[in-house]
């Protein structure tokens, strides 16, 4: 199937810890978007990337870091510098262009103890 | 980025019409309009997007106005599954090109 994976569906985690979330796409997509997302709260941007070896920050990109050596993957490393990472994470792809939309994967729910 | 505004919250009867509104007044020429919604704990889905003509999929129609200030997502028979939090988000350009930011986004709620 063609679609978005994002694992673990549940995650957790020592406080201290460096943790990564992974995200696969098999879209061929050019652009891929991490989001955190707090209870209640609407989507906020912590890094995204529109070509390989290439990505920018977010509106939150302190306290995490990402990588895109393959276009099909995305890994976001939530490292302890970032004081509150409990939190739902999404991962999104999109193909190129300007007229495309993103597609999301089911998230991954991160809990720090 | 163009900024987006949203009501926080809409309520609507089975079976009617729901109009989500949303005001992009700093949008620019060539940013495009999308909608998502997001059922709780799950990945938003894509709805529908538009430029400056009106636009109608199987799920809903967008109405973006002349002066592309503002824009209302219709769905037209609303169920209770249509219960959600919508978005309206504009694509940034420019420097942000590519960039996709949410806002806080308005909780439809579905009543029988």
């Amino acid at each position: 199937d063609g679609g978005i994976t994002q694992s673990p569906k549940y995650l957790f985690r020592k406080e201290g810890q460096n943790v990564t979330l992974s995200c696969e796409q098999n879209l061929n997509h050019d652009a891929m978007y991490w989001y955190r997302q707090d209870p209640g709260q609407g989507l906020r941007l912590i890094y995204y990337s529109q070509i390989v070896n290439d990505f920018q920050k977010g509106d939150i990109a302190e306290g995490y870091s990402v990588s895109r050596e393959k276009k099909e993957s995305f890994p976001l490393t939530v490292t302890s510098a970032q004081k509150n990472p409990t939190a739902f994470y999404l991962c999104a792809s999109r193909p190129g262009g300007t007229n495309t939309e993103a597609f999301f994967g089911q998230g991954t729910r991160l809990t720090v103890v | 980025d163009a900024k987006t505004t949203q009501p926080p919250s809409m309520d609507c009867a089975e079976g009617r019409a729901a109009n989500l509104p949303c005001n992009h007044s700093t949008i620019s020429g060539n940013e495009y309009v999308y909608w998502y919604r997001q059922i709780h704990s799950q990945g938003p889905q894509y709805i529908i997007h538009g430029l400056k003509n009106n636009e109608t999929n199987e799920m809903a129609s967008l109405i973006i106005t002349e002066d592309r200030k503002s824009s209302t997502l219709i769905l037209p028979h609303a169920t209770l599954r249509d219960t959600a939090v919508y978005y309206c988000i504009v694509r940034g350009g420019g420097t942000s090109y590519g960039k996709l930011t949410f806002g806080q986004g308005t909780i439809l709620t579905v009543h029988p």
